[in-house]
């Protein structure tokens, strides 16, 4: 059964920094792309950034809204996505899902973890 | 980037009775591939979203067969047959042909 499971999310103050990780089971990891995707508390989804696969030397893409901040790496011996984020805004705030890229599709999400960017 | 806009935002249904939302592209979402990656995603209150269609009409497996996707180029439908209180929710589409992926901004489902 295909898993995915965040952690990391929580409050950090504006300017802060925070790391999110995604721990995936079930399926043969490092064949995928995986992504981030975020949702503002009472808003819809946005795409924050892609992890390739090694067959694509894991080479990232951010969104506009991140880059420059946003980081996003994979560890596959540990089957774990990453998404270090830096210099928080208020506008980050949202909860964060990792979601398994499949051709066009997402076709497994975890449960999202929730970060707060407030002072 | 493409713009996804759903209509309605809001639709409240009968029980029993069927649902449409519409969702439209501001460019082609048919890939050089010959695809079109067009995707539905059902979002229930207080979970993650699960898809429901991908590629326009492949239903995914354990989807209710009320559950249907249609259209091309940039006009496309999700359609419930039968609306029934477990799918209440928000539905988003999804464009995957080009990049950055895009979403519409969510169709609230709800029981009058």
């Amino acid at each position: 059964e295909v898993q995915l499971v965040e952690s990391g999310g929580g409050l950090v103050q504006p300017g802060g920094s925070l790391r999110l990780s995604c721990a995936a089971s079930g399926f043969m990891f490092s064949d995928y792309y995986m992504d981030w995707v975020r949702q503002a508390p009472g808003k819809g989804l946005e795409w924050v950034g892609r992890s390739r696969n090694k067959a694509y030397s894991y080479t990232p893409e951010y969104a506009a809204s991140v880059k420059g901040r946003f980081t996003i790496s994979r560890d596959d011996s540990t089957n774990s996505l990453y998404l270090q984020m830096n210099s928080l805004k208020t506008d980050d705030t949202a909860v964060y899902y990792c979601a398994r890229d499949n051709t066009g599709t997402y076709d497994y999400w975890g449960q999202g973890t929730l970060v707060t960017v407030s002072s | 980037d493409v713009v996804m806009t759903q209509s309605p935002l809001s639709l409240p249904v009968t029980l029993g009775q069927p649902a449409s939302i519409s969702c439209r592209s501001s460019q082609s979402l048919v890939h050089s591939d010959g695809n079109t990656y067009l995707n539905w995603f059902q979002q229930r209150p207080g979970q993650s979203p699960r898809r429901l269609i991908y590629k326009v009409s492949n239903r995914d497996s354990g989807v209710p067969d009320r559950f249907s996707g249609s259209g091309s180029g940039t006009d496309f439908t999700l359609k419930i047959s039968r609306v029934e209180a477990e799918d209440v929710g928000v539905y988003y589409c999804m464009q995957a042909t080009h990049w950055p992926r895009t979403f519409g901004q969510g169709t609230k489902v709800e029981i009058k």
